[in-house]
């Protein structure tokens, strides 16, 4: 069964540096995607990043990008020059393929972030 | 288009009531889930829908809890009768084919007193 697993539930961070939450995932499917979305306190979820099983290059979104590890399960946010409209719960997401066109996406337990001025 | 759309954003009832919360979700997506959250215990996925067809709702936590997907633009998820173990936010999203990143409404907040 697939498995999400984040374990840093919390993590304070000075502004304009760089931060690295953690992903970890468990998966027999050799076809999967990644996500990660960001839920700042007003509550909406926002997706920030997509990383493909079978992609060669880490996905990059502006000041984001995924430090993906294949053979380590892993699956890092990366965000570089932190700002204080970073400071939310993020949560590593994933979906697989499967061999049916139907499947469900299933998230970590989340990280929250907060940065410091 | 407006994104996905929940109602009522906010709700608070009484332990007993029937509550039913609604998504329109977004036109052309043929995924959608619904979700609910807790400090407890995060983000489960109670069940999601292909086509309009339930595929798997394992996570439904009981019998108290049911979700109809009548038409495409519209889905609901209703607990009957509610408890206030139920109090969560609760999330729809949804999704186009392939690996597409699914799209989340606003969240209904319920509160069961």
């Amino acid at each position: 069964a697939q498995k999400i697993t984040q374990t840093q539930p919390g993590m304070f961070v000075q502004e304009k540096e760089a931060v690295t939450l953690d992903c970890t995932y468990d998966t027999s499917d050799p076809s999967y995607g990644l996500f990660w979305y960001k839920q700042p306190s007003s509550g909406e979820m926002i997706f920030l990043i997509y990383q493909g099983s079978y992609d060669q290059q880490n996905a990059t979104e502006g000041r984001y990008s995924l430090n993906f590890q294949k053979a380590r399960k892993s699956a890092n946010l990366v965000i570089s020059a932190s700002q204080l409209g970073d400071s939310a719960m993020y949560f590593c997401a994933m979906r697989e393929a499967s061999y049916s066109s139907a499947s469900k996406i299933i998230f970590g337990s989340g990280t929250r972030l907060s940065i410091r001025p | 288009d407006a994104g996905v759309i929940q109602s009522p954003r906010h709700e608070v009832t009484e332990m007993g009531q029937e509550v039913t919360l609604r998504c329109k979700p977004i036109s052309g997506h043929d995924y959608l889930f619904w979700y609910r959250q807790t400090m407890m215990r995060g983000l489960e996925l109670l069940i999601y829908f292909n086509n309009n067809v339930p595929i798997d709702d394992s996570g439904m936590p009981e019998d108290r809890f049911s979700a109809k997907m009548p038409n495409a633009s519209f889905s609901t998820l209703k607990i009957q009768p509610s408890e206030p173990r139920d109090s969560a936010v609760y999330f729809c999203a949804s999704r186009g084919g392939g690996f597409t990143e699914a799209f989340f409404g606003q969240g209904t907040r319920l509160t069961v007193v």
